[in-house]
């Protein structure tokens, strides 16, 4: 079955930092991946459109400057968040629509902590 | 933006009854998926019912889905206490590839 791979799992960081996190299409191609947000107890919300080879699409209200995504081959995505700060932290996810599937394949996520 | 809104937000029930959660969505969408994310964990996919398709079997799963009220519902019968997770819905917008969520409802199965 079609697996995607994301990492870090976790990640405890200080205000300031960035963090980058991976997303890995293991067993098929994926021009297209999206990376997603989810806060505690609410729905994921869709941060951006992660396109192969081109400039990602950002939601509305999502700053592409503090939160930057690379598409730079066929099997990866990463998004980097810039300069963290506490309010950053959340439950990140990326998905990716199979070839061959109808439905999407998630990424196992990244909680990322912000102190 | 989110697409869908989940009714109820939160149920719990008793371990053997039927769990039936709704969806309700905004656009026109080509189809819609339902997930389930146990807590602090990523998405799983359930079962994708296509604008065209009016119901769908998955084992102890059904949905179903209304176009003309822009809705879906999602039953689990015979619930067992691992069914406990929160349960999405999501449309697949017929502009456009990427998709949204629902605000999700969190079930309780009580053993």
């Amino acid at each position: 079955g079609a697996v995607v791979s994301q990492h870090p799992s976790w990640v405890i960081c200080k205000s300031g930092t960035s963090v980058k996190i991976e997303c890995r299409s293991l067993d098929f191609q994926a021009t297209t991946m999206f990376w997603y947000r989810q806060f505690p107890k609410q729905s994921l919300m869709l941060m951006a459109t992660s396109n192969e080879g081109s400039k990602a699409t950002y939601e509305q209200g999502v700053e592409k400057d503090k939160f930057l995504i690379n598409h730079a081959s066929l099997t990866l995505s990463t998004l980097t968040v810039t300069s963290a700060h506490p309010e950053d932290s959340s439950f990140y996810i990326c998905s990716v629509q199979p070839p061959y599937m109808g439905g999407y394949t998630f990424g196992s996520g990244t909680r990322l902590t912000v102190v | 933006s989110q697409q869908g809104e989940e009714d109820p937000q939160a149920l719990s029930i008793q371990e053997g009854e039927n769990a039936t959660m709704n969806c309700s969505y905004k656009t026109s969408i080509n189809n819609l998926q339902w997930y389930r994310q146990n807590s602090g964990r990523g998405l799983v996919h359930l079962i994708l019912i296509r604008s065209n398709e009016r119901e769908k079997h998955s084992g102890r799963l059904r949905v179903t889905l209304d176009t003309s009220k822009k809705s879906s519902s999602l039953l689990i019968t015979a619930s067992r206490a691992a069914d406990t997770a929160s349960y999405f819905c999501a449309t697949d917008p017929n502009t456009g590839n990427q998709f949204y969520f629902g605000t999700g409802t969190s079930l309780t199965v009580i053993p």
